[in-house]
């Protein structure tokens, strides 16, 4: 099983600063496949990257992620104050034991 | 546009089987292009992938559940379904139907419903 890990835990910032997300892996992510979502509170998770780097539909180019093998990053080049949420990073080059890293939340410094 | 939706009883007695359906609208789920999946998140916790079945019934299951989970499929109805059996209290999470993108079963997943939660107690 492919383990997640996401750094930091909290990120305090100011709407319009820059946010740096980390998704660790313990083992190479095959095909750096992936994904990031974002989830507030209530509601569902929303897709906002896949393949390491693929904006999805309809995600603002704010959103960025980079990185290959075990080391992945989200990017959020300026917070807008929708952007305060937690973020999720999910491989899914292991099946079938798809992982979930275990969050970042942004919250409004 | 595609949506989904869980429905199922929101109270299930511990060592009795969770059962929920994910209706898929605004698209087929008989696509060739999708895999249909579970995931779960316990109260203020982590997402955990539970498991994915395609249109024609294959399935792929999170190995640490696989002995109590069952997803099947009816094309004719546009919906899947999660059992599990033998729950605990540490069954106890909002449940996720998404559809699975990707190669194979190695997925990602979008759009997702907007979750059920179940509890698990007496």
């Amino acid at each position: 099983e492919i383990v997640l890990t996401q750094s930091p835990g909290t990120l305090s910032l100011s709407p319009g600063e820059r946010a740096t997300l980390s998704c660790r892996a313990s083992q190479s992510v095959s095909s750096n496949y992936l994904a990031w979502y974002q989830q507030k509170p209530g509601q569902a998770p929303r897709l906002l990257i896949y393949g390491a780097s693929t904006r999805a539909t309809g995600i603002p180019d704010r959103f960025s992620g980079s990185g290959s093998g075990t080391d992945f990053t989200l990017t959020i080049s300026r917070l807008e104050p929708e952007d305060f949420a937690v973020y999720y990073c999910q491989q899914y080059g292991s099946s079938p034991r798809l992982t979930f890293g275990g969050g970042t939340k942004v919250e409004i410094k | 546009q595609l949506q989904l939706q869980e429905s199922g009883p929101g109270l299930v007695k511990p060592s009795e089987t969770l059962s929920l359906t994910c209706t898929v609208s605004g698209g087929s789920i008989s696509s060739s292009s999708y895999y249909w999946g579970w995931i779960r998140q316990p109260p203020g916790k982590d997402l955990e992938w539970i498991g994915s079945i395609y249109y024609s019934g294959s399935t792929y299951y999170n190995p640490s559940l696989k002995s109590r989970v069952t997803i099947s499929v009816d094309t004719s109805k546009n919906q899947f379904s999660l059992k599990l059996s033998s729950v605990t209290a540490a069954d106890t999470a909002v449940y996720y139907c998404a559809r699975g993108r990707g190669y194979h079963f190695n997925n990602w997943f979008d759009p997702w419903g907007q979750g059920s939660l179940v509890t698990v107690s007496s």
